[in-house]
């Protein structure tokens, strides 16, 4: 079975600074998939970023970009030039690859990112 | 347009009562979830289900099931409702056959068991 883990449950950032969210990750699979979500207040899941993990070059989606160590099963999120609006529970999410059968998402508890203005 | 719709958004009921919570998708996906998120956030798989098979999470209680009426509706039927079943429920879609592997999440129910 997957497991991921999220160590910090809370974590801050000042407006404009740069902030790092750490995930790892335990599989046996080869081919699987990695994401971010993003839950704000208004609980809706939003996909933030994503990770093919047969891709080496790193995913990057504007302000937010990730780290990904396949051989060490890490896989952190770094926000650029944080905003308010990027205040929310941040998820992060490991999906085997489609062709190992159903997949649903496993996640990791969750990091609460406060941006303090 | 709503990609991925649940209603209701909330629902209050009382013990020993049975729900039902609806989820419809207008994007042509052939896989439906539901996920349990409880009051400390986390988020679980309840059930994976195509037109194939329905994969059901073992610790999910018997009293819960879904019942897909077509491809583009998964609802979730939950008997005999207890506390601990208050939570809010997602629902999401993807396409199985597509590499990128995205799900797409409805806005959540909220369910409030008293």
């Amino acid at each position: 079975a997957q497991t991921v883990t999220q160590s910090q449950p809370e974590m801050s950032v000042q407006e404009a600074e740069t902030v790092t969210l750490s995930c790892t990750y335990d599989t046996s699979e080869n081919n699987y998939y990695l994401f971010w979500y993003k839950q704000p207040p208004s609980r809706q899941m939003i996909l933030v970023i994503r990770q093919e993990a047969y891709k080496q070059q790193n995913a990057t989606e504007n302000r937010f970009s990730v780290n990904f160590q396949k051989a060490a099963k890490s896989f952190s999120l770094k926000i650029s030039d944080s905003q308010l609006g990027d205040t929310a529970m941040y998820f992060c999410a490991f999906m085997k690859s489609y062709y190992s059968g159903n997949t649903p998402l496993v996640f990791g508890k969750g990091t609460r990112l406060s941006v303090i203005a | 347009d709503t990609a991925v719709s649940q209603t209701p958004k909330y629902l209050v009921t009382q013990m020993g009562n049975d729900k039902s919570i609806k989820c419809e998708q207008n994007l042509g996906h052939d896989t439906m979830y539901w996920y349990k998120q409880d009051s400390k956030k986390f988020l679980k798989i309840m059930f994976s289900y195509n037109n194939k098979e329905l994969i059901i999470n073992e610790t999910v209680p018997n009293r819960f099931s879904p019942k897909s009426p077509d491809k583009a509706h998964l609802n979730l039927h939950i008997n005999s409702l207890e506390l601990g079943d208050s939570a809010v429920y997602f629902c999401a879609s993807s396409q199985g056959d597509r590499v990128r592997g995205e799900q797409y999440f409805g806005p959540g129910t909220r369910l409030t068991v008293t």
